[in-house]
């Protein structure tokens, strides 16, 4: 059980175009749902957190005109990485988790989706 | 403010050894800890986890880790690593903060594993 998946796993893209990556739990319902960028063999970011039916909090740092979330349904969270540049490239990873459910914090993680912007 | 070091940056170790990765934490209530592991090009797989009770937490793929309060420290350990072993390892403290609760990573151990 908690499976998250992430679609597409590996995305390039021209520069100025937008990307959509989506996230999803497979078998539970994610109430809420976090978006981290990671750069090469650097730790996880937290860029935004949103919450099911509610605008999404961005971190400190992110546009959040340049990273739209949406997370429309319980199982379905979206990132658009927007007029995309090569400084966009990155690895962006998903996580989920029920917070009626969870407990001290976890969270289910996904794949990740490589982006190029070239 | 809350925060999670990690200590060694890259450790090299030979297959059957053992391994200790060190990860200290600054936060200001009972912290809930996890371990990550993360393969190349790969989203994140818990290890292991500890929430509340027995300080000593049995993981996946024969790891473990020691909750130790006075030192602020959560360890992970293996007693003979294996060549599979080798991957990035990431330590996290589950915090509340601005109303919301994170997860808040440290810098990551990458580990290699020799034959």
């Amino acid at each position: 059980g908690a499976v998250v998946s992430q679609h597409p796993s590996w995305v390039i893209c021209k520069s100025g175009t937008s990307v959509k990556i989506e996230c999803r739990s497979l078998d539970f319902q994610a109430t809420t749902m976090f978006w981290y960028r990671q750069f090469p063999k650097q730790s996880l970011m937290l860029m935004a957190t949103s919450n099911e039916g509610s605008k999404a909090t961005y971190e400190q740092g992110v546009e959040k005109d340049k990273f739209l979330i949406n997370h429309a349904s319980l199982t379905l969270s979206t990132l658009t990485v927007t007029s995309a540049h090569p400084e966009d490239s990155s690895f962006y990873i998903c996580s989920a988790r029920d917070q009626r459910l969870a407990v001290g914090n976890e969270q289910f993680f996904g794949p990740g989706t490589r982006l190029t912007v070239l | 403010a809350q925060s999670v070091t990690q200590p060694d940056i890259h450790i090299t170790v030979s297959e059957g050894a053992s391994l200790e990765l060190r990860c200290n934490y600054s936060y200001g209530a009972t912290p809930y800890l996890f371990w990550y592991v993360q393969s190349p090009g790969q989203g994140l797989q818990l290890l292991l986890k500890y929430f509340s009770g027995d300080t000593l937490v049995q993981g996946i793929k024969g790891f473990e880790a020691e909750f130790k309060r006075s030192q602020s420290s959560f360890n992970l350990r293996k007693p003979s690593v294996h060549w599979s072993d080798a991957a990035e390892y990431f330590c996290a403290v589950g915090a509340r903060t601005g109303g919301y609760n994170k997860l808040i990573f440290g810098a990551g151990t990458r580990l290699a594993v020799h034959p």
